[in-house]
């Protein structure tokens, strides 16, 4: 079946500092991959996607590259802000099902 | 962009009472809404996939006669929490996938807050 795992958090970091989220999968087919954000009490925000291998989605700074040979989508910024800290979500979307999976979540933390 | 909004954002119920939520997209149409359920610090769990014009398809482990979906158009599906206790209390989140659309990503509501006492 289909699964994604996603580094552990919490991460806590300065202001400015650099920023990886890992992320990894494991599917069937070619799966899309995709970022989310929830900020606290908010529903989730799309951050980014990726629909084919090599594809790199970027948005607001962050980036993340899809990369099939090692089933990775780490998510990356290189100067995080405090407006920055919330839970981001790594997915995968298997086009066979329509169904999307999750990871547990990463909750970030930026400090001035 | 593709908006999909929740109706009531936070609702406190008795316990023993129902509960509706709404879920709508407000511009765009809609023939498949996903319903999840996410715990504190938590991920969030797929309950059930609903189909307009059709039964929903509920997740294992989730009871489809607790947790009754109707997506009656392609704008419109709800979340009813029949006789709710304590242990349902959580954050409910929809989302909804635009007609035709397979391959793109989900667009999420903001969630509805509900605590029974």
């Amino acid at each position: 079946g289909n699964s994604v795992t996603q580094m552990e958090g919490p991460v806590t970091l300065s202001e400015e500092a650099f920023l990886t989220i890992n992320c990894t999968y494991t599917a069937t087919g070619y799966p899309s991959l995709f970022w989310y954000v929830q900020y606290p009490g908010e529903g989730l925000q799309l951050l980014l996607k990726a629909t084919k291998a090599d594809d790199k989605g970027s948005n607001k700074g962050f980036e993340a590259t899809y990369r099939k040979e090692t089933t990775s989508f780490h998510l990356e910024k290189g100067s995080v802000q405090v407006s920055d800290s919330a839970v981001y979500f790594c997915a995968l979307l298997n086009t066979n099902a329509g169904k999307s999976t999750f990871g547990d979540g990463t909750t970030l933390t930026v400090k001035p | 962009g593709a908006v999909v909004s929740q109706h009531p954002s936070r609702v406190i119920c008795k316990s023993g009472t129902s509960v509706k939520i709404e879920c709508r997209s407000l511009d765009f149409q809609a023939t498949t809404m996903f319903w999840y359920r996410q715990f504190p610090k938590q991920s969030l769990m797929l309950m059930a996939t609903s189909n307009e014009g059709s039964k929903a398809t509920y997740e294992q482990g989730v009871e489809k006669d607790k947790f009754l979906i109707n997506h009656a158009s392609l704008t419109l599906s709800t979340l009813t929490v029949t006789s709710a206790h304590p242990e349902d209390s959580s954050f409910y989140i929809c989302s909804a996938r635009e007609a035709g659309t397979v391959y793109n990503e989900q667009f999420f509501g903001p969630g509805t807050r509900l605590t029974v006492l």
